[in-house]
């Protein structure tokens, strides 16, 4: 099975940069996902990282250690828009994922 | 091109009360698989399929089952509705094949009284 976690909740100022941290533990590492939610939706993914490093798309980069058992979400120049819920997931395997418990964000203006 | 689309939106049942949430995908995925999402616990898959005809239990199978008798179709049954189960549940599907993401349909907000 999986352990992943992350923070409850974070809040930061409209135009600032937001890290999410994700540690995870599992036997069988596969890729790891980042997803949105904003509140009363559904999920939306944002990015996947599987090799070591920074991966960059737009305003949101995440950045993983296979080593460490540790990933990143950068959200930059936040929006009033990116308050929402951002969900870890790691695949174990081949197809199953797992997900954390998300990290609730709210940008203040 | 609709995607994953999931219903019922809303549902109220009473403990004991059998019923369906529909799953269905255009998109010719191999994978799907049902989530459950509580607060303060993320989202905890149910059941999930990797094609027609096979199924596979995931972290929170009890009390639930599934069927894949078609690539398109993903049905959740609640056997014996308990309020253990008032939850919102997702169906997701993806091809299965490495980067794919997953799906979600829009969600199934249950309550069991």
């Amino acid at each position: 099975g999986q352990n992943i976690d992350q923070p409850t909740e974070m809040t930061a100022t409209e135009g600032a940069i937001v890290q999410i941290n994700c540690t995870y533990q599992t036997s069988g590492f596969n890729g790891l996902f980042w997803y949105q939610q904003h509140a009363g939706e559904a999920p939306t993914f944002l990015s996947y990282n599987v090799l070591d490093g920074l991966e960059e798309k737009g305003r949101f980069s995440s950045f993983l250690s296979r080593s460490k058992g540790y990933s990143y979400l950068l959200l930059k120049e936040l929006q009033m828009k990116d308050s929402a819920s951002y969900l870890c997931a790691v695949r174990d395997g081949d197809y199953k994922l797992s997900f954390g418990a998300g990290t609730t964000v709210t940008v203040r203006a | 091109n609709a995607g994953v689309t999931q219903t019922p939106k809303f549902q109220v049942l009473k403990t004991g009360q059998s019923m369906t949430l529909q799953c269905a995908q255009d998109m010719n995925h191999e994978y799907m698989s049902w989530y459950r999402q509580d607060p303060g616990m993320g989202l905890r898959l149910i059941h999930y399929s990797v094609g027609a005809g096979i199924t596979d239990q995931g972290e929170v199978p009890n009390g639930y089952n599934v069927s894949r008798s078609t690539t398109e179709d993903f049905p959740l049954r609640l056997l014996s509705a308990a309020p253990s189960q008032t939850s919102v549940y997702f169906c997701a599907s993806s091809s299965g094949e490495g980067t794919e993401k997953l799906f979600f349909g829009s969600g199934t907000q249950l309550s069991v009284l």
